[in-house]
């Protein structure tokens, strides 16, 4: 089964910049696109990225995604962070099916 | 602007069946390619594919949940409907209703969710 493997949290500075990682577990995560979601608590999700690398307008341009097919892997770039930032992120992509696939998920902290 | 809602028990005892209705506003359910998905989220965990239809009544179930799931549409009320049989405990969690693009089967729009618990 096609897997979405993210890290569990990741927390850095207002200001800063952070990424975070979207690893598939089989086949070429370059082949399908990746979306990425932002989810605050108590709330539904909310896109930030689709289709690998485009922003929903809307979204600052803070935001960003890329794909590397040398580690399979996608990516979220969140620069110039803001304590608004905080929430849960989430990476998207579909199997063969086909069927769709969550990462499990990243807290990111702002602070 | 596209907007879903979910409706349905909050409440279901085990062994019964799950069942919620999503209504599509702002647009007609049967126009562009897009798919019509329910996900679902247990408290403090990540987000579940239970699978999808398209207005032609074709559909995509998660391998899981297969065996308990059922998707349906009605296009004369703009809504699509899950059921989902034999519930547990484990079944508890906010269901979301979403539209998935035809293309890149990413989530653009999304419902506020609703909390289904399974208890007696």
């Amino acid at each position: 089964n096609f897997m979405l493997t993210q890290p569990h949290s990741v927390s850095e500075s207002p200001g800063k910049t952070v990424t975070i990682s979207c690893t598939g577990s089989s086949g070429s995560i370059a082949s399908n696109y990746v979306q990425w979601y932002q989810q605050r608590p108590g709330s539904a999700p909310t896109t930030v990225i689709y289709e690998d690398n485009q922003r929903p307008s809307g979204v600052p341009d803070r935001f960003s995604g890329s794909i590397d097919s040398s580690s399979n892997s996608a990516s979220l770039t969140i620069s110039g962070l803001k304590t608004e930032d905080e929430a849960d992120y989430y990476c998207q992509s579909y199997d063969s099916s086909p069927q769709v696939v969550f990462g499990g998920g990243t807290k990111l902290t702002v602070l | 602007q596209v907007q879903l809602q979910e409706s349905g028990p909050g409440l279901v005892k085990p062994s019964q069946t799950l069942s919620l209705t999503c209504t599509v506003s702002g647009g007609s359910i049967s126009s562009g390619s897009y798919y019509w998905s329910w996900i679902r989220q247990p408290a403090g965990k990540g987000l579940e594919w239970i699978g999808r239809i398209y207005t032609s009544g074709s559909t995509n179930y998660n391998p899981s949940l297969k065996s308990r799931v059922t998707i349906s549409v009605d296009t004369s009320k703009n809504q699509f409907s899950l059921k989902l049989s034999s519930v547990t405990a484990a079944d508890t969690a906010v269901y979301y209703c979403a539209r998935e693009s035809g293309y890149s089967y990413g989530c653009t729009y999304w419902g506020q969710g609703t909390l289904v618990t399974v208890s007696s």
